[in-house]
C-alpha cells in the first residue's frame, strides 16, 4: 500500500496569515487530489493535478504537484475563517483504476 | 448538479443488528466506493464496485459486505454490527477522466453508532 504523509497534522493561524501544507510520499502517483472537509460533511474536491510540476490556482489557494509526482503542496494566501476545515490529499497509484490512497488529513483552524 | 445521496445521516444500532447503509448516485458512474473515516486513521477503503453485480474488497472488508444490483445504487451491509464499527461511513462515486485525473464525489456521510 502506498502511503501519503500529510504535514503538519494540525495548524492554527490568525486571519490574514499565509500558510503552506504538504502531502508527501515515496511512491509515484498518476494524479493527486486535494479535498476540504467540514465537520459532519463529506469531503469536497478542490483540485486534481496530473502533470509533474503542475501548478493550479483556485482563488487564494495554490496547489503544486512535485516534478517526480510523489508529493504536493497547498499554499493559502491571506487565510480566512472560512478556510477552516480538514484538508485531505489523495493519490491514484499507476494502474489503480480510480482506487485512491488518502492521507490522514491536516486540520486547519483560522482565527478571526 | 452532481449528487451522491446517503440515505441515513445518523443511525444508532445495537450490537448484533444487521445494518444497511444505502448510497445512490445520479451521474451514471460505474465506479462506486465505500469508506469509513475515523479520527487519526483517515479514510479507509472497505469495498468498491466497478459495475453492476461486481464488487472487490478494499483494505478493511472484514465484517462488511456490499450489494450493487443497480448501477446507481451501492449498499453497504453490516451483517452483525459490533461496537468497533462505530464510525462515519462515506460513499463515493467516481467520474473517470482520461488524462485529466478522476473526479470523486462524496456523499454527506452516515454516522453510525453501535451500542
Amino acid at each position: 500500500t502506498q502511503l501519503l504523509e500529510q504535514s503538519p497534522q494540525f495548524l492554527s493561524i490568525q486571519e490574514g496569515e499565509n500558510l503552506t501544507v504538504y502531502c508527501n510520499s515515496s511512491s509515484v502517483f498518476s494524479s493527486l487530489q486535494w479535498y476540504r472537509q467540514e465537520p459532519g460533511e463529506g469531503p469536497v474536491l478542490l483540485v486534481t493535478v496530473v502533470t509533474g510540476g503542475e501548478v493550479k490556482k483556485l482563488k487564494r489557494l495554490t496547489f503544486q504537484f512535485g516534478d517526480a509526482r510523489k508529493d504536493s503542496s497547498l499554499h493559502i494566501t491571506a487565510a480566512q475563517p472560512g478556510d477552516t476545515g480538514l484538508y485531505l490529499c489523495a493519490g491514484e497509484p499507476p494502474g489503480a483504476n480510480s482506487k485512491l490512497t488518502f492521507g490522514k488529513g491536516i486540520t486547519l483552524s483560522v482565527r478571526p | 448538479d452532481v449528487k451522491v445521496t446517503q440515505s441515513s445521516r445518523y443511525l444508532v444500532k445495537r450490537t448484533g443488528e444487521k445494518v444497511f447503509l444505502e448510497c445512490v448516485q445520479d451521474m451514471d458512474h460505474e465506479n462506486m466506493f465505500w469508506y469509513r473515516q475515523d479520527p487519526g486513521l483517515g479514510l479507509r477503503l472497505i469495498y468498491f464496485s466497478y459495475d453492476v453485480k461486481m464488487k472487490e474488497k478494499g483494505d478493511i472488508p472484514e465484517g462488511y459486505s456490499v450489494s450493487r444490483e443497480k448501477k446507481e445504487r451501492f449498499s453497504l451491509i453490516l451483517e452483525s454490527a459490533s461496537t468497533n464499527q462505530t464510525s462515519m461511513y462515506l460513499c463515493a462515486s467516481i467520474k473517470i477522466g482520461i488524462g485529466t485525473g478522476n473526479t470523486i464525489y462524496f456523499g454527506e456521510g452516515s454516522w453510525l453508532t453501535v451500542v
